[in-house]
């Protein structure tokens, strides 16, 4: 059964706290994604993975850093987080970095607050 | 501006009509996927589209590369195709950053 696995999925944190989001697939994808959706700006992408230690900024990198140690496992951190990094997180990962057959496939979500 | 624009933001539809989305794209488009966020939370893969069109069950999709616009036709609406959709398109040279539309939140009403 293919799944993106998001832990945790609920997260309340301390401004300028350390925060551990992780991301674990099953189907041997190359390419994984973090993705954070604020009301009315939809997705927008954070970092992208082709492969292990083959990490590229997305459009919203600031703030944030990533880590792809195995193929099958992405993790998100952010080093003293801010309110302003409130939101829903999304992890996703595709076959390939090519054009063809790069469908992608979502976790469900992780939801951080920073009080 | 917005790289991928979407129409209608919202939309109200009696179960059992008809409707279509539109995405509207200002960069060059090579493939285009649909999503459905449910009211869950949880973004599910409709489609994924080379130029041309899809069709799934009461749902068909196609895509435009040449007008830059992909669409997406939902027939016969039931209660559970409520929740929003997004397009995304990818672009040459992207390196599988897909840009994301706004979304059209899509309530289906008895």
């Amino acid at each position: 059964d293919m799944k993106v696995t998001q832990m945790p999925r609920y997260l309340i944190k301390r401004m300028g706290e350390n925060v551990l989001l992780e991301c674990g697939q099953d189907m041997s994808h190359e390419t994984m994604y973090w993705y954070r959706q604020d009301p009315g700006l939809g997705l927008q992408l954070i970092y992208i993975s082709y492969d292990v230690d083959s990490n590229s900024e997305g459009d919203i990198p600031k703030g944030y850093r990533v880590s792809r140690k195995k193929r099958e496992h992405f993790s998100l951190i952010l080093d003293s987080a801010k309110t302003n990094q409130t939101s829903v997180y999304f992890c996703a990962s595709s076959l390939s970095g090519s054009n063809s057959g790069n469908t992608l496939y979502f976790g469900e979500g992780s939801r951080l607050i920073v009080v | 501006g917005d790289k991928v624009k979407q129409s209608p933001s919202a939309l109200s539809l009696q179960e059992g009509t008809n409707s279509a989305l539109r995405c509207n794209f200002s960069i060059a488009a090579t493939t285009v996927q649909w999503f459905l966020q449910n009211p869950r939370g949880s973004l599910i893969n409709l489609f994924y589209l080379v130029p041309g069109t899809k069709e799934n069950g009461r749902l068909k999709s196609a895509f435009d590369s040449k007008e830059s616009y992909s669409t997406l036709h939902i027939r016969d609406a039931q209660l559970e195709d409520s929740g929003t959709y997004f397009c995304a398109a990818e672009a040459p040279s992207s390196f599988s950053k897909l840009v994301f539309g706004q979304g059209t939140s899509l309530s289906v009403v008895p």
